[in-house]
């Protein structure tokens, strides 16, 4: 399996243009989490899906944030419009919901910088 | 919020000593997750430890957990310099699904 993917990689934009993160989960897995890392604040949890519903949001810092699962290999992560504080890496991870716990498999992450 | 704190925020040693990383968390848990994150990359696990567990070993890596002080420690032996990156804990909690908390993490440099 190729792990999880995230594109793209880096994106640069200016204030106030729309973000679009895209992620594909490890192939089985359907739990898939959204996470912001940055010096200030760490690591994140921005939202969670389970089964391609999202289950926890309470992390989106604000209306400017939403997330999408249209289906079981694909998920979303807009800004818009994006603002400078919004520069971070954001790294999408999956996992297996079984029952048990699991462990969260990441993605490369995408680097955003918004100036 | 961020459950977990890492102590130390960083540690230097020197190629072929041990490492040891603690992590103290605030609420119950049902189990506590090690990651490692080398510069640039995304977060990979190490090792996952259950709430009914008090040690796991997986190669030169030794966790500990003790559930009455909300406190878990991260050995790893015979360090070396790959072995250089950030460490996390996370901590999920019963009914919360597959959701973890990280904490802060401890940057580990292993010197030659």
């Amino acid at each position: 399996d190729a792990g999880v993917i995230q594109s793209p990689r880096h994106e640069v934009t200016e204030m106030g243009q729309e973000v679009t993160l895209r992620c594909k989960p490890i192939s089985g897995h359907n739990s898939l989490f959204w996470y912001r890392q940055t010096m200030m604040r760490g690591l994140e949890l921005l939202i969670y899906f389970n089964n391609n519903v999202p289950i926890d949001d309470s992390g989106m810092p604000e209306d400017r944030f939403s997330a999408k699962m249209p289906n079981a290999s694909f998920s979303t992560l807009k800004i818009q419009p994006s603002e400078p504080r919004d520069s971070a890496v954001y790294f999408c991870a999956s996992s297996l919901m079984a029952g048990v716990p699991y462990e969260q498999y990441f993605g490369p992450g995408t680097r955003l910088t918004v100036t | 919020s961020q459950q977990g704190e890492e102590d130390p925020q960083a540690l230097s040693i020197q190629e072929g000593e041990n490492a040891t990383m603690n992590c103290s968390y605030k609420t119950s848990i049902n189990n506590l997750q090690w990651y490692r994150q080398n510069s640039g990359r995304g977060l990979v696990h190490l090792i996952l430890i259950r709430s009914n567990e008090r040690e796991k070993h997986s190669g030169r890596l030794r966790v500990t957990l003790d559930t009455s002080k909300k406190s878990s420690s991260l050995l790893i032996t015979a360090s070396r310099a790959a072995d250089t990156a950030s460490y996390f804990c996370a901590t999920g909690v019963t009914g919360g699904g597959n959701k973890l908390t990280f904490g802060t993490g401890t940057q580990l440099k292993v010197e030659l």
